[in-house]
This record gives C-alpha cells, sequence and structure tokens, in this order.
C-alpha cells in the first residue's frame, strides 16, 4: 500500500483564521512533508520531518508550524490565514534513505476569503 | 530557482501521437524525476534517470538526460488519452538538500481522443 491520506480534501478558510491540514500514511515512512502548489507554479517544499527532527525552508519559515505526533501523521498549521495562503498542499512521504523517491497525497484545496 | 523555465507550459496533442516534454535545471543534481499529476490527484513519480544514465526506458516513457547541458526529456510515445495530466520534472539536492525536491513548472499535456 502506496496511500498517503490527506484531510479535508478541500478548507475555506477566513482571513485571519487559523488552519489546521492533515496528513498520514501506513508506509512506515520516516520522512514527510509538505509542499504548496499554486496554479501553473512548481510545487514549493514548505517544510518536512525527518522523523521528529523539524526542517523549515527559509522562505516560509514563520508562515508555517507542523507537528508529528506519531511515524503515521503529519499536520500543517497555519496561525493565521491571509488570501495569499490560497493554494494546494500537498503532503509526501519517503523513507529516509530513498528521499527522491516521495509518494503524494491527493492535496488539500485551501480557499482563503 | 531550480529550474530555467517558470511558467507551465501547455501541449495539445491528437491520440497517438508521440510527444516529448524538456526541462532543464541550473544546479548539480545526481538524480532527475518525473513526475506525473492527474486533475484532483497529487504526483506520482513516472521515471528516474540518475546522472550516470543517459537514457531510461519504462514502458511507452523514455527518459533522458545530459548532464553537460544540465536537461532533461520525457518522450511518451502512442499517447492515450489518459496520458492527459501535468508532467513535472524534478531534482533533489545533496548534502544538507537532501530531501528537498525542486520541481520545474511542469508541462500541461491534454491528449484528444
Amino acid at each position: 500500500d502506496t496511500t498517503v491520506k490527506q484531510n479535508p480534501r478541500y478548507k475555506l478558510a477566513r482571513v485571519g483564521k487559523p488552519v489546521n491540514l492533515i496528513c498520514s500514511q501506513t508506509m512506515n515512512h520516516d520522512t514527510m512533508y509538505w509542499y504548496q502548489k499554486k496554479p501553473n507554479q512548481a510545487p514549493k517544499l514548505l517544510l518536512f520531518y525527518y522523523d521528529k527532527i523539524l526542517n523549515r525552508e527559509a522562505d516560509t519559515f514563520e508562515k508555517f508550524q507542523s507537528s508529528r505526533p506519531n511515524n503515521s501523521f503529519c499536520s500543517l498549521y497555519i496561525g493565521s490565514a491571509g488570501l495569499e495562503y490560497s493554494a494546494m498542499y500537498l503532503c509526501a512521504s519517503s523513507r529516509r534513505d530513498k528521499t527522491y523517491e516521495q509518494y503524494f497525497g491527493p492535496g488539500t484545496r485551501l480557499t482563503v476569503l | 530557482s531550480q529550474w530555467g523555465e517558470e511558467n507551465l507550459q501547455a501541449l495539445s496533442i491528437q491520440e497517438g501521437e508521440d510527444v516529448t516534454m524538456n526541462c532543464s535545471y541550473k544546479t548539480y543534481t545526481t538524480v532527475v524525476q518525473w513526475y506525473r499529476q492527474k486533475s484532483g490527484k497529487g504526483p506520482a513519480q513516472l521515471i528516474l534517470i540518475r546522472s550516470n544514465e543517459r537514457e531510461k526506458r519504462s514502458g511507452r516513457l523514455r527518459a533522458t538526460l545530459d548532464t553537460s547541458s544540465q536537461s532533461s526529456s520525457l518522450s511518451i510515445t502512442g499517447t492515450l488519452a489518459t496520458d492527459t495530466a501535468v508532467y513535472f520534472c524534478a531534482t533533489e539536492g545533496r548534502g544538507s538538500a537532501l530531501g528537498r525536491l525542486h520541481f520545474g513548472a511542469g508541462t500541461q499535456l491534454i491528449v484528444i481522443p
């Protein structure tokens, strides 16, 4: 089973409100990733976990938080959503020794109004 | 950006035709991957080609890699309507950049039945 699940699939949020997105995988992968994808643009890595170690990209460091309560779950948290956060958020996972081989979930489409 | 192209490219062809999509990248990589993203789903890896390989085949797919020009191509022979998707190329950094996939903006391929 190479399934990565994401919930919800669609999320509507108000400007200034928090948003929490959930991802899960059952492949026992030790690495999990979050990407942001806007229309007609490439997926952009936001952050990733090696086991319990969080790595955030420099240009999105303060905009996104994440937690990984166990190996299977990972969340993406936006403390105060802005219009610019409207995008597709993709979760992926991989083995630590095969980080190039990432399995993606179907994504959560976030619309901020 | 890791990639030369910043904007999504678009191709529309008739079913049965062959197609080639190109990418160029800016920094050193040991691996180039091609992903396909169908509507409503996350990206799925199609083919991976390493820097010591010039060509890799998988069914109707053929990937090439030219490290001297830092470019890669993906060809699909005998396209089907089900090949309609966005195709991304991606590279992975090395050292501290392991796990950080850099995606190109992608090619929107539409195969008309």
